[in-house]
């Protein structure tokens, strides 16, 4: 069984300031995917960053990138010059590849919000 | 917009009625993903289902609960003679294949509220 485990339930961050959002996982897989949504306060769910298993660099998208650790079982997501439109839920995900299983687990989430 | 479309945004029934969720995929997309997120909480995953089969529905309560992705037509979420701990956000997610790389894309979820 898979687990993600966001351990902050809510952060603040001045605006145009950095801000890490935390995120461990537990799988026994070797291949697995891991994501960031975004969801604000509307309610949709907004993709915003993948990073594989194998892949031997962080990704970056924009203003996210993701600082992954893979012998630590981390996947933390970094917004870079945080703005009032970022406050939202964030919610680290993960998928694996497993015969049949297909689905995203999902951590608890983080709210942030960003003030100005 | 080609986004996974879902509908209604908000639905209102009376305990024991039944409640119908649609799910249009994005165009071209094959795999289909039922979540629930209940208030201040993650998203758990309940059915999967590709054109007319179900591949994985261990997330699914057993009682009350159905899903169908027919050939032609939306995915559609089935909860029958609903109860108050019903009430929640369902969301579809589709993703063109199963690959543990392919981000799933999500609708915009369904408001249930059980009077």
């Amino acid at each position: 069984a898979q687990k993600i485990t966001q351990t902050q339930p809510g952060m603040f961050v001045q605006e145009k300031e950095a801000v890490t959002l935390d995120c461990t996982y537990d799988t026994s897989d070797q291949s697995y995917g891991l994501f960031w949504y975004k969801q604000p306060s509307s309610g949709e769910m907004i993709f915003l960053i993948y990073q594989g298993s194998y892949d031997e660099q962080n990704a970056t998208e924009g203003r996210y990138s993701l600082n992954f650790q893979k012998a630590r079982k981390s996947a933390n997501l970094v917004i870079s010059a945080s703005q009032l439109g970022d406050s939202a839920m964030y919610f680290c995900a993960m998928r694996v590849v497993d015969t049949g299983r297909r689905a995203l687990t999902f951590g608890s989430g983080t709210r942030l919000q960003v003030q100005p | 917009n080609a986004g996974v479309m879902q509908n209604p945004r908000h639905l209102v029934r009376r305990r024991g009625q039944e409640a119908r969720l649609r799910c249009s995929p994005m165009k071209g997309h094959s795999h289909v993903y039922w979540y629930r997120q209940l208030p201040e909480e993650g998203l758990k995953f309940m059915v999967y289902l590709q054109k007319e089969n179900i591949i994985d529905e261990s997330g699914m309560p057993k009682e009350r609960f159905s899903a169908e992705f027919p050939k032609e037509g939306p995915s559609i979420l089935r909860i029958q003679q609903v109860v108050r701990g019903d009430s929640a956000a369902y969301f579809c997610a589709s993703a063109e294949g199963g690959f543990s790389n392919q981000p799933q894309h999500f609708g915009d979820g369904t408001r249930l509220s059980i009077l």
